[in-house]
């Protein structure tokens, strides 16, 4: 069964450092989101594209957080410098082009701790 | 402003009883209706979705009922097994234009089912 894969499984970083995730999404699906689920709260948009453009970053944190999708199949998500209330699951999914439907698949998750 | 809300933090419930969550949201914007389920350190799994078009959708031991004027939805699970105990999201998202595939998250609610 076709699956997101996503890289680090887990990252421990201090403040201030870099931290980097990866995302592979379902081969074929165009649309891939970037979402951040702290705990005990749903999953939030960070970042939406549609193969290698940005659809909708309004609620990306623009002055530390940064993703791309060079060529509209993975994507990695940036921050830097990271700051202590950046830890949570960093969640990738994915969407095929069936009209009418909008179930996204996700991947396992990144889950940052920031120390 | 929370456009999605599950109230309900928790649910406990005997195996081989029913399991009723429920949802309500604000955005009249809203359209198609999830459920996700996820274990932990692990991504949200598709449960089961229905459009504003219908008011019940079933498959299996899940059914999710939809009361568009209530702004109200519930995903009951029976017969309900220990292997059900996960935390449950709803989710919602419209399907015209730009809201096409953006997920709205609600809080969750951690279901146990106790053998």
């Amino acid at each position: 069964e076709a699956e997101v894969a996503q890289s680090p499984r887990y990252k421990i970083t201090e403040k201030s450092q870099a931290v980097a995730f990866w995302c592979d999404p379902i081969s074929g699906h165009a649309t891939l989101y970037w979402y951040r689920q702290i705990l005990g709260q749903g999953p939030e948009l960070l970042v939406q594209f549609q193969d290698e453009s940005v659809v909708d970053d309004s609620q990306l944190p623009k002055d530390r957080f940064s993703a791309e999708r060079l060529k509209g199949v993975d994507s990695t998500l940036k921050i830097q410098p990271a700051e202590l209330g950046d830890s949570a699951m960093y969640l990738c999914a994915s969407r095929g082009q069936t009209t009418g439907r909008v179930e996204l698949f996700f991947g396992e998750g990144s889950r940052l701790t920031v120390l | 402003d929370q456009q999605v809300k599950q109230n309900s933090p928790s649910l406990s419930v005997q195996e081989g009883r029913i399991s009723i969550l429920n949802c309500d949201y604000t955005n009249s914007m809203f359209d198609y209706f999830l459920w996700y389920k996820k274990y932990p350190a692990e991504g949200p799994t598709f449960l089961i979705s229905i459009s504003s078009i219908k008011d019940k959708n079933e498959d299996g031991r899940f059914t999710v009922f939809l009361n568009k004027s209530a702004k109200h939805l519930s995903l009951h699970i029976v017969p309900s097994q220990p292997g059900d105990s996960a935390v449950y999201f709803c989710a919602a998202s419209g399907l015209g234009g730009t809201s096409y595939g953006k997920l709205t998250f609600g809080q969750g609610t951690i279901l146990t089912v106790h053998p």
